[in-house]
């Protein structure tokens, strides 16, 4: 059973939606990582948490460490949102465990 | 503008040969790290160092050597003795000394083929 569990595995939606990126883990940590990879392959970090609740622009990223769950949430989808978002814990000793990611199309 | 450039791009190599790829960044950062990615898997830690002159292996360290000469460069080295080299790879710093202090940084990624 992989650490780091997230879904949908894949999503498509229509410019405007609400957009949730859920991701589950098993062990007991000390911070998560959201990560955005482009087509191109080049990823971009879009929140580091550690506990309660961080937005930027459109983006907002919650975590409830008692759950071991965090979500990605994204406002008014636009087709540039389109990516792979990518959830990675850190487990101690410099060692991140990366999700499989979430393949997000949006529709115009 | 500062950030992490990787190169080469695209590269493709025969069996048995060693190839070095590169990556830079002047972001100051103290932490650099090498992750593999593979086609449905997550990303894999290969080495990663924190200082300079001093490096640690991550989980798949066989058949990949780094240095950390200087504080703005850390070159992976894929070796011929690297069974599976043909890989996405992707280099990162992080402000601060580590992935649980702050933000991580990638580069564009180096996409290699063994032939």
């Amino acid at each position: 059973k992989n650490e780091v569990e997230q879904s949908p595995q894949n999503l498509t939606a229509q410019e405007g939606e609400f957009i949730t990126i859920n991701c589950s883990y098993s062990v007991g940590i000390s911070a998560l990582h959201w990560l955005q990879q482009h087509p191109g392959g080049g990823i971009v970090s879009l929140f580091m948490l550690s506990s309660g609740k961080k937005k930027h622009g459109r983006l907002i990223a919650t975590i409830n460490i008692q759950e071991k769950h965090s979500s990605l949430h994204i406002t008014a989808s636009h087709p540039r949102d389109s990516a792979v978002y990518i959830c990675a814990v850190y487990l101690g000793n410099e060692k991140l465990t990366f999700g499989t990611g979430t393949r997000l199309t949006i529709i115009p | 503008d500062g950030g992490i450039t990787q190169s080469p791009k695209y590269l493709f190599r025969k069996e048995g040969q060693n190839v070095t790829l590169s990556c830079e960044q002047n972001l100051n950062h103290d932490a650099m790290y090498w992750y593999r990615q593979d086609p449905g898997q997550g990303l894999r830690l290969i080495y990663y160092s924190q200082i300079v002159n001093d490096f640690q292996k991550g989980d798949i360290a066989e058949g990949y050597s780094v240095s950390r000469e200087k504080k703005e460069s850390f070159p992976l080295t894929v070796t011929s003795a690297q069974k599976n080299p043909t890989a996405f790879y992707l280099c990162a710093s992080s402000i601060g000394r580590g992935v649980a202090s702050g933000e991580l940084f990638f580069g564009e990624g180096s996409r290699l083929t063994v032939l």
